[in-house]
C-alpha cells in the first residue's frame, strides 16, 4: 500500500509570493491533516480536513488555507509568504474521524519550503 | 490547553545500551491518546507506539517498551539494546477526545544519537 505522498519535496519562494503544496493520503484514508515544523516552534497543527470540510484549525493566520477534494487529496496554500514561513510542512492521513482516535496518523515525507 | 514536555533535548548512547526517553503531558480531557513517533533524517514521522488513557498496562514490542503512568502524567519510551539505526528525533504526542479530531500536540522532541 502506498504511503502518504507529498509534492513537491523542496520549494524555494521569495517573500510576497504564494505557494501551494499537495498531499495524497493513503488509499482508504479520508482524513487529512497538515502540520508545520520549524526549529523554533516545533511541530504545530495547521488544519484537518474530512469529507472536503475543515474540521479543526490551528492558531495560524488567514494566509494559511487548505482544501480537500472528493478523492480525499488535499492542498494547502500560503499566500503573501514571509521569511518565517520557511519550514517543513507535513501532511498526515488517517481513517475517518470516528474510527481514528485510537489509530495513528500516517505522515508523508513533507515539503521543505524555503522563503528568501 | 494541552501540553507535552520532553525535557531531554539530546541523548547520546553507545550501541547496545538501553535508553529511556521521557515524556510528561498535561490535559484536562478524561480520555486521551498518547503516541510516540520517530523522525529520521528523511523527515517522515514514523509511528511507533500508542496508548489510551484508560489502559495503563505497560507493554513490550520487540526492542521497544513503554511505561505509562497516569498518576504522574508520564509516558516514557525505552529502547533496549540500541542500534545505530535508532538514531533519530523522537516525538511524544497527545490527542484529546473533545472534538480534537486529528489535532495532535507534540513535544519538542528528543534527538537520540547512537554511536557504534
Amino acid at each position: 500500500k502506498a504511503g502518504v505522498t507529498q509534492t513537491p519535496r523542496y520549494l524555494i519562494k521569495t517573500r510576497g509570493q504564494q505557494v501551494t503544496l499537495s498531499c495524497s493520503p493513503i488509499s482508504g484514508h479520508r482524513s487529512v491533516s497538515w502540520y508545520q515544523q520549524t526549529p523554533g516552534q516545533g511541530l504545530q497543527f495547521l488544519f484537518e480536513y474530512f469529507s472536503e470540510t475543515q474540521r479543526n484549525k490551528g492558531n495560524f493566520p488567514g494566509r494559511f488555507s487548505g482544501r480537500q477534494f472528493s478523492n480525499s487529496r488535499s492542498e494547502m496554500n500560503v499566500s503573501t509568504l514571509e521569511l518565517g514561513d520557511s519550514a517543513l510542512y507535513l501532511c498526515a492521513s488517517s481513517l475517518a474521524p470516528e474510527r481514528s482516535y485510537n489509530s495513528p496518523l500516517h505522515f508523508g515525507n513533507g515539503t521543505r519550503l524555503t522563503v528568501t | 490547553a494541552q501540553k507535552v514536555t520532553q525535557a531531554q533535548t539530546e541523548i547520546s548512547v553507545v550501541e547496545k545500551e538501553d535508553v529511556t526517553l521521557d515524556c510528561v503531558y498535561e490535559t484536562r480531557d478524561t480520555t486521551y491518546y498518547l503516541f510516540w513517533y520517530k523522525q529520521p533524517p528523511s523527515g517522515e514521522l514514523v509511528f511507533l507506539i500508542r496508548r489510551n488513557s484508560f489502559d495503563e498496562q505497560n507493554e513490550i514490542s520487540g526492542r521497544y517498551s513503554w511505561n505509562f503512568q497516569k498518576s504522574t502524567s508520564s509516558f516514557n519510551f525505552t529502547i533496549t539494546a540500541s542500534q545505530v539505526v535508532d538514531s533519530a528525533v523522537y516525538f511524544c504526542a497527545l490527542r484529546g477526545s473533545n472534538n480534537a479530531g486529528n489535532m495532535l500536540t507534540f513535544g519538542g522532541g528528543t534527538r537520540l544519537m547512537v554511536k557504534p
